[in-house]
């Protein structure tokens, strides 16, 4: 029972584009940084994203990330095979004093 | 390089406990926050608190609150999660994971298989 809301699943073609979408409330997202992370298949989760845009080192410019009000977006460009992964969002729920997860979605590079 | 290296597998029966542990190197160990995450098959990953290696001090996950402990060696710049009272859907994969700021966490163990069943 996540409080943050994802697409079960998104695609396309290789080198297309892809967003994924991430809802909340003013208690996290509305009031807080978004992160997101990647989960290849049988793998712990990598971090893609930190306060809401921005890349750590090693991650390539295809991944972006921005915030609008309690919603943010991931964005894919230049879809390529290796991006086929569960992607969840994080932020901190100040409500629930808690890190909260996206319920996630699924990349898939048809 | 950092890195955070889990415990291996573990296989419990219900009612008992299990004691995981993540070793940090690559960082000062005491200055950042350590969270753990768990992520049942083909789940969500949820959250179960973080532990400040520094002072000890802890946050739980209302849901685990009771059930949780976690604590830590700085001697060995080692942290653990010890889950008591297991039940069947407790197993999943646990991670341990690095906190750099309160939104998020930049690096994460390998992970850990906790089984729990008679």
């Amino acid at each position: 029972q996540s409080v943050l809301t994802q697409p079960p699943s998104v695609s396309a073609a290789p080198g297309q584009k892809v967003t994924i979408s991430c809802s909340g409330s003013s208690s996290n997202i509305g009031n807080n940084y978004v992160s997101w992370y990647q989960q290849l298949p049988g793998t712990a989760p990598k971090l893609l994203i930190y306060d809401n845009n921005k890349r750590p080192s090693g991650i390539p410019d295809r991944f972006s990330g921005s915030k609008s009000g309690t919603s943010a977006t991931l964005g894919i460009t230049g879809l390529q095979t290796g991006d086929e992964a569960d992607y969840y969002c994080g932020t901190w729920d100040s409500s629930l004093s808690a890190l909260v997860f996206g319920t996630g979605t699924k990349v898939t590079v048809l | 390089q950092v890195q955070l290296v889990q415990s291996g597998a573990e296989v419990k029966k219900p009612g008992a406990s299990v004691k995981v542990s993540c070793k940090a190197s690559g960082y000062t160990f005491t200055s950042y926050d350590i969270n753990w995450v768990r992520q049942a098959t083909g789940q969500g990953l949820e959250w179960m608190g973080w532990m400040n290696p520094n002072s000890g001090n802890t946050g739980y996950a209302q849901k685990f609150q009771g059930r949780v402990t976690m604590t830590r060696n700085t001697s060995i710049s080692t942290a653990y999660m010890e889950l008591s009272s297991l039940r069947s859907e407790d197993t999943a994969v646990y991670y341990c994971a690095r906190e750099p700021s309160g939104n998020s966490v930049d690096y994460w163990g390998q992970g850990t298989l906790v089984t729990v069943s008679s």
